[in-house]
């Protein structure tokens, strides 16, 4: 099985501006969760989506938002970027119906704020 | 507060000698937990669960409810154990939130 794809890999914005980011998961995986990566703040949890709900949040302001799609796919934005916004963005997949939680990474988006 | 704690951020050992990666954790109930890994230029992956008992590549870890830890352990460190290793818990209900350790990077010298 092809595993966790993001896209773009890499992406350079100025503050002010809005960024959008892309996650397929792994096929047949209906949950995909969103962490945030910094060496700072280390790998902190922004949301989980499952079948196309929001399931849980982490606590970030609310200009991260995101949602998914049917086939699962799931997307990210983040609006009126700061400079403390530049980090390494995660995406996950899981397969639901497991008795544990475990969870399939993606390679990353590296996103820079200027 | 649900909280992981890996006290070390750098682990350095000499080939062949034990590991013992730290790992304290806080969470009203009962969590799952887990060691992720990240080898260099490699995406994050998961080592192992407690409830999974097993050990894999020579690490295992048990959980200790009454000292809140679980600790990774390795009798015999190798070159190629060398990546960040991060602790994690995720409770017991419907959401798959992660919450990680800061992570402690092993260097495992030849």
């Amino acid at each position: 099985k092809a595993g966790v794809t993001q896209t773009p890999r890499y992406l350079i914005k100025t503050r002010g501006q809005q960024v959008t980011l892309s996650c397929s998961p792994i096929s047949g995986h209906r949950s995909v969760s969103w962490y945030q990566q910094t060496p700072g703040q280390g790998l902190q949890f922004l949301f989980e989506y499952f079948s196309e709900t929001q399931r849980n949040k982490g606590n970030f302001p609310g200009r991260f938002s995101g949602r998914q799609f049917s086939n699962s796919r799931s997307e990210m934005n983040v609006s009126t970027l700061e400079l403390g916004d530049s980090a390494l963005y995660l995406c996950a997949s899981s397969l639901e119906g497991q008795t544990s939680y475990e969870q399939y990474f993606g390679p990353g988006t590296r996103l820079t704020v200027t | 507060a649900q909280r992981v704690t890996q006290p070390e951020k750098l682990l350095s050992v000499f080939k062949g000698a034990p590991v013992e990666l730290k790992c304290n954790y806080s969470y009203s109930g009962s969590p799952e937990l887990f060691w992720y890994v990240q080898y260099s230029r490699q995406r994050l992956q998961l080592l192992l669960r407690h409830i999974s008992r097993e050990s894999i590549k020579g690490f295992t870890a048990d959980l200790n409810k009454g000292e809140t830890s679980f600790h990774l352990k390795k009798p015999f460190a190798q070159e190629e154990d060398s990546a960040m290793y991060y602790c994690a818990l995720s409770g017991m209900d419907s959401s798959y939130k992660l919450i990680f350790g800061s992570g402690t990077r092993l260097l495992v010298r030849p």
